[in-house]
């Protein structure tokens, strides 16, 4: 099936220092996401993206936070800069229309 | 806002008994979509089943669920457990509002089928 693909799997940081997480959604797909979960906790949503805006963020989407996708490359989530309460998995999603999600395999984000 | 339960955190099964995974939801809106999202370890979330119409079962590879408005409940079922099961399922609701499908997930359920 359509895969979604998350770079890096895994990083750890020093708190403070600047992250990017890299999102390559399916092709044709024109929505995009990023959801955090932290251990032992239900997966929650930060952000969604089309035509090159945010439409919608949660309260865990910091300032902190921004996302971007550069002339159709990667859609990425900065966070700069990074505290310990940021340490989770991030996983990626994108849609086509309709509402069926397509997940990547989350990026493990630790921040020391 | 919209909420998603899923009481509970771990079920474990005989292999070949059946399933049943709880899932209820809070919404204010009439036309929201009830989805199943099947976790296996290492691999990425992927959608199990969805629905919106009241009543009606829908099935995929085994599993089945019927979106009931009355109660709010969205319960996913399988007549007989197999040890693949074993993975961690998420309930998720959409308000289904075009393009913008934003999931707000439940806490999910870990299923372990053992022989």
């Amino acid at each position: 099936g359509p895969k979604v693909l998350q770079i890096p799997s895994h990083q750890i940081i020093d708190m403070g220092q600047m992250v990017t997480l890299n999102c390559d959604p399916v092709s044709n797909h024109l929505y995009f996401y990023w959801y955090k979960q932290i251990l032992g906790q239900q997966m929650e949503f930060l952000v969604n993206f089309y035509n090159g805006k945010v439409m919608e963020k949660s309260k865990l989407f910091k300032d902190q936070f921004s996302v971007e996708r550069p002339d159709g490359s990667y859609f990425t989530l900065k966070i700069q800069p990074t505290a310990l309460e940021d340490s989770a998995v991030y996983f990626c999603a994108s849609s086509f229309q309709g509402n069926t999600l397509y997940f990547g395999e989350g990026s493990r984000l630790i921040v020391v | 806002g919209d909420s998603v339960t899923q009481k509970e955190g771990l079920v474990t099964l005989t292999e070949g008994l059946p399933v049943m995974l709880n899932c209820t939801y809070q919404t204010i809106y009439s036309n929201a979509f009830l989805f199943w999202y099947v976790h296996y370890l290492n691999e990425s979330p992927r959608l199990l089943l969805k629905s919106s119409t009241d009543n009606k079962r829908t099935e995929h590879q085994g599993f089945h669920a019927t979106l009931h408005k009355s109660s709010s409940s969205f319960h996913l079922q399988k007549s007989s457990a197999q040890l693949s099961d074993s993975a961690l399922y998420y309930c998720a609701l959409s308000r289904a509002t075009g393009g913008n499908n934003k999931l707000t997930f439940g806490q999910g359920t870990v299923l372990s089928v053992i022989p």
